[in-house]
């Protein structure tokens, strides 16, 4: 099974519905993280947890919201999800400061 | 002005060539310094760390100049399994997270 899961590996939506990306984590970090990809501008990131009682914004976090259910778990949800939420998202997970990233295999995502 | 500024190429060189990629960063302040790789549609993996003595994995070395604020990463004797894109990676010491480039591409061809 690989470190850090996420569901679902695809999915297409329509503008103005509520969607949530999962990610799963059996590293047991604390750090999670959500980026989106887009052609062009690299990984932005959306929002990040240090612990289960922890959530930051990150640089691009209007439109979305996330909930760290447990040490294991990190969700992202777009609540009125828009054609321009077409991305690639990852989530990751680090140990410490200074330790890379983990990446999950991505959700990619289609607002139509 | 973006905080890690790579070239995005691409890069297409023969098997078996040199090639080097650089990368830029503007807060002088940046404490650590990541190579990633990442394959088309696949997630980001970490190829490797960047020392200030510069360090060699193989056939990949890393260089950091902190006077320039400069990354390098070279390859010798690409293979065709080389072909990705490669992301510069800076953590910010600002908040502690990590800052990716927008990645370098290269295609190695036969």
């Amino acid at each position: 099974d690989a470190d850090v899961t996420q569901t679902p590996r695809n999915r297409i939506t329509k503008t103005g519905k509520r969607i949530m990306l999962e990610c799963s984590q059996t590293k047991g970090h604390d750090r999670m993280y959500w980026y989106r990809q887009d052609p062009g501008l690299g990984l932005r990131l959306i929002y990040y947890s240090f612990d289960v009682k922890d959530i930051n914004k990150g640089e691009i976090s209007d439109g979305y919201s996330v909930s760290r259910q447990a040490q294991a778990k990190f969700s992202l949800s777009l609540e009125s999800a828009i054609p321009n939420q077409t991305a690639l998202y990852f989530c990751a997970t680090s140990a410490r400061e200074n330790y890379g990233y983990t990446f999950g295999s991505g959700t990619r995502l289609t607002v139509v | 002005r973006k905080e890690v500024e790579q070239d995005p190429g691409p890069f297409n060189v023969p098997e078996g060539a040199t090639v080097a990629f650089n990368c830029t960063y503007s807060n002088s302040a940046s404490q650590s310094f990541f190579w990633y790789r990442q394959d088309c549609r696949k997630e980001p993996k970490l190829l490797m760390s960047v020392y200030s003595s510069g360090n060699e994995d193989g056939r990949f070395t890393a260089q950091l100049n902190r006077a320039s604020q400069y990354i390098s990463l070279l390859i010798r004797d690409s293979k065709l399994s080389d072909s990705a894109t490669y992301l510069c990676v800076v953590r910010s010491s600002n908040t502690g997270k990590l800052i990716f480039g927008q990645g370098t591409t290269l295609q190695v061809k036969p």
